[in-house]
Order: C-alpha cells, then structure tokens, then sequence
C-alpha cells in the first residue's frame, strides 16, 4: 500500500496563479485532511472532509477550496495564489470511527509564492 | 477550543543522554493525545498516542508518554536517545465526544525541534 500520496512536491508560483494539490489515500479510509505547516505554529487545518460528499471548513481556510473527488481522493485549490501562502502542505486521511483515531500522513507539498 | 502548548520549543541534548518534550493541553474533558515525528524533509508519523486505559503509553523507537489528567499533561520521554532521534516533535489532541463531522479532528502544538549531538 502507498498509504497516502500528494502530488506535486514542489511548486514555485507567481502571486496570482492558480493550482491544485492532489491528495489520494488507499487505505478506504473515510476522513481526510488537509494541513499547512509553517514554522513555529505546528499544524493548522485549512478543511476537513468527514466522509465522500462532505467538507468542512478548518481553522485557517480563507484562500483556499477543496473537492472530494470520491473516497480515494481531496484536492486542495488555491485560487489566486498570494506569498502568505507559502508554506509546506499535508494531507491526512483517518478512519472516521472511535478508537481509530489515527491519522496517516503524506509527504508534503513544498509550495513557494513569490 | 482545545489548544496544546509544547512548552519547548528547541531541546539539544547529548547521545544517550535522556529527554523529556512537554505538552500541555488545555480541555478538562476527554482527550484523546497523541505524539507524532516528523523527520527532515518528511511527513509526520504516530509516535503514539493515548485513548484510554494506562496513563503510560508505549510507543515506537523506544518512546514512552504518561497521561497526567490533574496536570492535564502528556509529557514524551526516552531514556537513552540516538542520533537518528533527531527531528521535530508535535503533540496533538481530539475530542472523542466531538458530535458531527467534527469527531476526529486534532489539533496540534507548535512542535519541538530536539537535536541529539554526538
């Protein structure tokens, strides 16, 4: 199993551009998650999708949309890119049901707005 | 709002000498807590992590944390550490009453960076 994998790693944008992280997970997990990483201020959620046909607002999602394609899969779009998003983006995914409230991580999106 | 507090933000310790990376977190009700690694240039993953049941929890690469609900801690020893210890640290909790599409949510500390010297 791949667990979870985000494409790109990298990504250098201009400010104003457009683009689209991909997350997908195969472990039938039902929760995904996507994160962004900036130094200092540990994990901060941008949006959360419970289950297939459902998402969530986080703490910091102003900026940002997502999709739930279908289980497998949680894109994270960046409509209008601007330098304060620079930052290092994860996406997780979960089993949403007690007692299994791990989440499992993938590598992370590199993502530089200049 | 459930916050985490990583009281540390650096620790430098020596090869085999033992380390403790405190968190805090802030609800009085159930917790769910959980520490996670994440090596350079990678994702995170689960250290361990606390649902119920003995308040000192095993993990993996020799970890250990205990779960002091009075204190409302879950502070992350190891008493000998490697070299290859050498990453960042986050502590993180969820609310396991949390109702709706909220359940499962973590919230996470500002990590701790812990370098191990030779």
């Amino acid at each position: 199993n791949a667990g979870v994998t985000q494409t790109p790693k990298f990504q250098v944008l201009k400010t104003g551009q457009s683009m689209t992280l991909q997350c997908a997970q195969d472990m039938n997990h039902n929760s995904m998650y996507w994160y962004r990483q900036d130094p200092g201020m540990g994990l901060r959620l941008i949006y959360y999708s419970a289950s297939e046909g459902t998402t969530d607002k986080g703490e910091v999602p102003n900026g940002y949309n997502v999709s739930r394609l279908n289980k497998r899969e949680f894109s994270l779009r960046l409509e209008s890119a601007a330098p304060s998003q620079t930052s290092v983006y994860f996406c997780a995914s979960s089993e949403w049901r007690q007692g299994t409230d791990t989440q499992y991580f993938g590598p992370g999106t590199r993502l530089t707005v200049l | 709002a459930q916050s985490v507090t990583q009281l540390d933000s650096q620790v430098p310790v020596f090869e085999e000498a033992p380390v403790e990376l405190r968190c805090n977190y802030s609800s009085s009700v159930s917790v769910y807590l959980f520490w996670y690694v994440q090596y350079p240039n990678q994702g995170l993953q689960l250290l361990l992590k606390y649902l119920s049941g003995s308040t000192l929890v095993k993990g993996i690469n020799g970890f250990e944390a205990e779960f002091n609900k009075s204190q409302t801690s879950f502070h992350l020893r190891k008493p000998s550490v490697h070299i290859s210890d050498t990453a960042e640290y986050f502590c993180a909790v969820s609310d396991p009453n949390a109702g709706g599409t909220s359940y499962g949510k973590l919230t996470f500390g500002q990590g701790t960076i812990l370098t191990v010297h030779p």
